[in-house]
């Protein structure tokens, strides 16, 4: 299917920043999803969203599932070196599609 | 003690040859799931097993043929390997179909087809 269109591409913020990144969609999804993705490892997930409007927190991490369903987003408050890697949204309905990617760059 | 393995992590080999790459949960997960990673990070899920059984297999050829022989295993068999199948491919599990919050995945399998 179709990859999810995912923002920005990459990011380079000074730690102790936050940061916030989307994904958005043509079609409609029923769970949203964001991983991490360290360097040489597999994609480690951060935050599964169910419902329409669901906010759910995991440490730092903050993610919405927009009520629309076609979009969702990911905040990191006060950002430290080892946020350092690839974020991925991912949407499911009838099929698992997933967004470029956000490369984040924290310098210490 | 490893969640999701593969084996082996780095694979090179020439086109044309048939290769398996294998993967085992020690989760008790009924699903597993082979995913394929392009240069570019591109994701792409590939199939989905349930109890063994196939579930998802989405628009990939037939030179990809998964196995399950139990449902802790899900090993991926490439036939007449071609220079476009470079990629990472990990193996990911997850308790049960749909419950993508318990999803789980390997470390990767980098395949180089020269």
């Amino acid at each position: 299917g179709q990859q999810l269109n995912q923002s920005p591409q990459s990011m380079f913020i000074q730690e102790g920043e936050d940061v916030s990144m989307n994904c958005t969609s043509s079609s409609i999804f029923n769970t949203w999803l964001w991983y991490k993705q360290d360097p040489g490892e597999g994609p480690v997930l951060l935050i599964a969203l169910y419902k329409a409007g669901e906010l759910t927190s995991n440490g730092r991490l903050t993610a919405q599932f927009g009520i629309t369903r076609k979009d969702s987003f990911l905040n990191i408050s006060a950002s430290i070196p080892s946020d350092v890697g690839i974020y991925f949204c991912a949407g499911h309905s009838d099929d698992m599609r997933f967004g470029a990617g956000t490369r984040l760059t924290v310098k210490p | 003690d490893t969640a999701v393995s593969q084996t082996p992590k780095y694979l090179v080999t020439q086109m044309g040859n048939d290769k398996s790459i294998k993967c085992e949960q020690n989760l008790g997960h009924d699903t597993m799931y082979w995913y394929k990673q392009d240069s570019k990070k591109f994701l792409k899920i590939m199939f989905s097993y349930n109890n063994k059984e196939l579930i998802i297999n989405e628009t990939v050829p037939n030179r990809f043929s998964p196995k399950s022989p139990d449902k802790a295993h899900l090993n991926l068999h490439i036939n007449s390997l071609e220079l476009g199948d470079s990629a990472v491919y990990f193996c990911a599990s997850s308790q049960f179909q749909g419950s993508w919050g318990t999803q789980y995945f390997g470390p990767g399998t980098r395949l180089l087809v020269l």
